[in-house]
């Protein structure tokens, strides 16, 4: 069965405080990992998608990468618009499920 | 990317009835999904709805609770049947695409609430 652990749980910071989550997982065969950010009240929307080990993508203050048996979202001096709940998921062949970590929420404050 | 609409947003119902969510998406998808978020929680998958057959459904879900229809390549709906209180949920629509088909895009949610 896959699975993915996400930590912290939560994650206060200040403003330009940089930091890093870490999602863990087990799947049988990986297609693709995802990173999505969520805030109150909203779907989720889509971040990254990373392949293969080795990988990195980037979009504004934040970096993912991605290895073997784990990713990092990296977050470089952080807004307060950043605070969001971010979310981890693989999906792993064949098939196209995707399965979910608890999530990380992260509160910048100015 | 592709745009997903849901309606409604929110409901109020009552235990014993049934609500149909819509999913609308912008372009035409082959994969689309039904996820459950329980307040507090991640998400889990309901089914893929499948184009012209069956809905491939979740360990834990079943047909006859969550009726899905998938009647063509940008539409879908997702019926809650006979609700109880632990029915109370988001329920957010996916829908699969991007380079290799795979990214998934997901709606607005709809909040579910069963008194």
């Amino acid at each position: 069965e896959d699975q993915v652990t996400q930590s912290p749980e939560a994650l206060r910071l200040q403003e330009g405080e940089s930091s890093s989550l870490n999602c863990s997982y087990t799947v049988s065969g990986l297609r693709g990992l995802f990173w999505y950010r969520q805030d109150p009240g909203k779907g989720p929307e889509f971040l990254f998608t990373l392949y293969s080990a080795g990988e990195e993508k980037e979009k504004e203050r934040l970096k993912a990468t991605l290895t073997k048996k784990e990713s990092f979202l990296h977050i470089t001096a952080p807004k307060p618009e950043d605070s969001a709940t971010y979310l981890c998921a693989v999906q792993a062949t064949p098939g196209n499920k995707l399965t979910f970590g608890g999530g990380t929420r992260v509160l910048v404050k100015p | 990317s592709a745009v997903i609409s849901q309606k409604p947003s929110r409901d109020i119902c009552q235990r014993g009835t049934s609500l149909t969510i819509q999913c609308q998406v912008d372009s035409q998808v082959t994969m689309m999904f039904w996820y459950r978020q329980q307040p507090g929680q991640s998400l889990t998958l309901i089914a893929t709805a499948n184009q012209g057959s069956e809905a491939t459904y979740e360990s834990g879900f079943v047909i006859d609770k969550f009726p899905i229809s998938r009647p063509n390549l940008t539409f879908s709906t997702l019926t809650v049947s006979n609700m109880s209180p632990e029915d109370s949920s988001i329920y957010l629509c996916s829908a699969g695409t991007g380079r290799r088909g795979y990214e998934q895009y997901f709606g607005p949610g709809t909040r579910l609430t069963v008194t």
